[in-house]
């Protein structure tokens, strides 16, 4: 079956400008989470869902970001007033559950904002 | 000091070497995860483990709890096992995972 997808793969941005990134889970898995990528760091966690319910936003890094799974199957990530700070990859992933399954990563969305 | 820390940042090996990367953590974990990253390329997972050892193909990989330590094997090595390894530990409470730095390893024909 398919994977993670996320889309767009790559996406430049003006600064100042609001951007929408999506994700597509792996039908039937109920966890989503949203990482951030930045170059050459480890990804970070930004938030959590478990179906629509968003369990954790703590790695959100600020009011500017928010993310939503209203129907609890595909996510979208928004930042808005992009700043060259948040230029890095946004990488989806998806497991089973919460409980002890592995995450299945998507290809990640490159966001460059100049 | 960061809670996953992962040693060598960067390694280089000939193919055919036996490769050990090591992984500890401060924090209290459900699970340890050990995943690749190729160049440009998503994140796959290799490992998922809360004990002992487990075996892929050349791959093996271990954990300690009470050392509160992993390491991830590669057995004869390849150029094409070159990538980014990366652990990551699974808190427990909402899954979430906290990754280390990564390993970057190239191997060379």
């Amino acid at each position: 079956g398919a994977g993670v997808s996320q889309s767009p793969r790559y996406k430049v941005a003006k600064r100042g400008q609001d951007v929408a990134l999506r994700c597509d889970p792996i039908s039937g898995h109920v966890s989503l989470f949203w990482y951030q990528q930045a170059l050459g760091q480890g990804p970070e966690f930004l938030t959590y869902f478990q179906n629509e319910a968003q369990l954790d936003k703590s790695g959100l890094p600020s009011d500017r970001f928010f993310a939503e799974r209203p129907e609890g199957s595909v996510s979208t990530l928004k930042i808005q007033r992009t700043q060259q700070e948040d230029s890095a990859v946004y990488l989806c992933a998806s497991s089973f559950s919460g409980g002890l399954y592995e995450q299945y990563f998507g290809p990640g969305t490159r966001l460059t904002v100049t | 000091k960061n809670e996953v820390e992962q040693s060598p940042q960067n390694l280089t090996a000939q193919e055919g070497e036996f490769i050990t990367i090591n992984c500890s953590y401060s924090v209290g974990i459900s699970a340890l995860h050990w995943l690749q990253q190729h160049p440009g390329g998503g994140i796959v997972s290799l490992f998922m483990l809360s004990s002992g050892k487990k075996k892929h193909g050349r791959l093996i990989a271990t954990i300690n709890i009470q050392e509160k330590h992993s390491s991830l094997h590669i057995t004869a090595s390849h150029p094409r096992d070159s990538a980014v390894y990366i652990c990551a530990a699974d808190g427990g409470a909402t899954n979430k995972l906290i990754f280390g730095t990564g390993t970057l390893l190239a191997v060379q024909p």
